[in-house]
């Protein structure tokens, strides 16, 4: 089975145009999360679904950025205006999703896509 | 909230030798703790991983014991080799009970080369 898949790989956008991140999940894994890693930092958690039900986007840094998932499968994360401070890496990663472990569970992390805003 | 500090790097060894790549957490409750790696040019992947105070995770000849009393998931190999250069992080994820659905804490990353 395929991995975590994210398109595109690199990605250039002018300031404040807008960007629509893709990522599609291993087969059959109902959580998904879309973190953000900056040039030397760990990465850090923008937001999750279980299956199409966005439960927590607390770390969305603006209102700028929007994610979805409507099939609960392909999440698609969207940042319109792009800023010169969007540039990083944004990882997508998928878990099988068991309620009773969720915290215990491996998250398989795509290539990520690599945004660089001028 | 939680927080997860890693040593400083870069750290540079020659094969062979022994590695200690220390990590520090705060948390409420009783966390996971994971290490995650990033070989060059690929994603990051899981290494290995600890779920309760006490347990070993191990996993390529690392290891890492989760000691809730130090707050600490040091990793630990014996003998590096050159292809064991890559960046390497520590993160956790909160415990059971609140909402936060696994979502992972990372530390800053603790890049490491090996030289033959």
């Amino acid at each position: 089975g395929a991995g975590v898949s994210q398109s595109p790989r690199y990605k250039v956008a002018k300031r404040g145009q807008d960007v629509a991140l893709r990522c599609d999940p291993i087969s059959g894994h109902v959580s998904l999360f879309w973190y953000q890693q900056a040039l030397g930092q760990g990465p850090e958690f923008l937001t999750y679904f279980q299956n199409e039900a966005q439960l927590d986007k607390s770390g969305l840094p603006s209102d700028r950025f929007f994610a979805e998932r409507p099939e609960g499968s392909v999440s698609t994360l969207k940042i319109q205006r792009t800023q010169q401070e969007d540039s990083a890496v944004y990882l997508c990663a998928s878990s099988l999703g068991g309620r009773a472990v969720w915290f215990q569970e491996t998250q398989y992390f795509g290539p990520g896509t690599r945004l660089l805003v001028l | 909230g939680n927080s997860v500090t890693q040593m400083e790097g870069p750290v540079t060894l020659s094969e062979e030798a022994f590695l200690t790549i220390n990590c520090t957490y705060t948390a409420t409750g009783y966390p996971s703790l994971f290490w995650y790696v990033q070989y060059p040019g690929e994603g990051l992947q899981l290494l290995l991983k600890a779920t309760k105070a006490d347990d070993k995770g191990s996993n390529k000849g690392f290891e890492a014991t989760y000691r809730k009393e130090t707050t600490s998931f040091h990793l630990e190999k014996g003998s590096v080799q050159v292809s064991d250069s890559a960046v390497y992080f520590c993160a956790l994820s909160a415990g059971a009970g609140g909402t936060s659905y696994g979502k992972l804490t990372f530390g800053q990353g603790t890049i490491l080369t090996v030289h033959p």
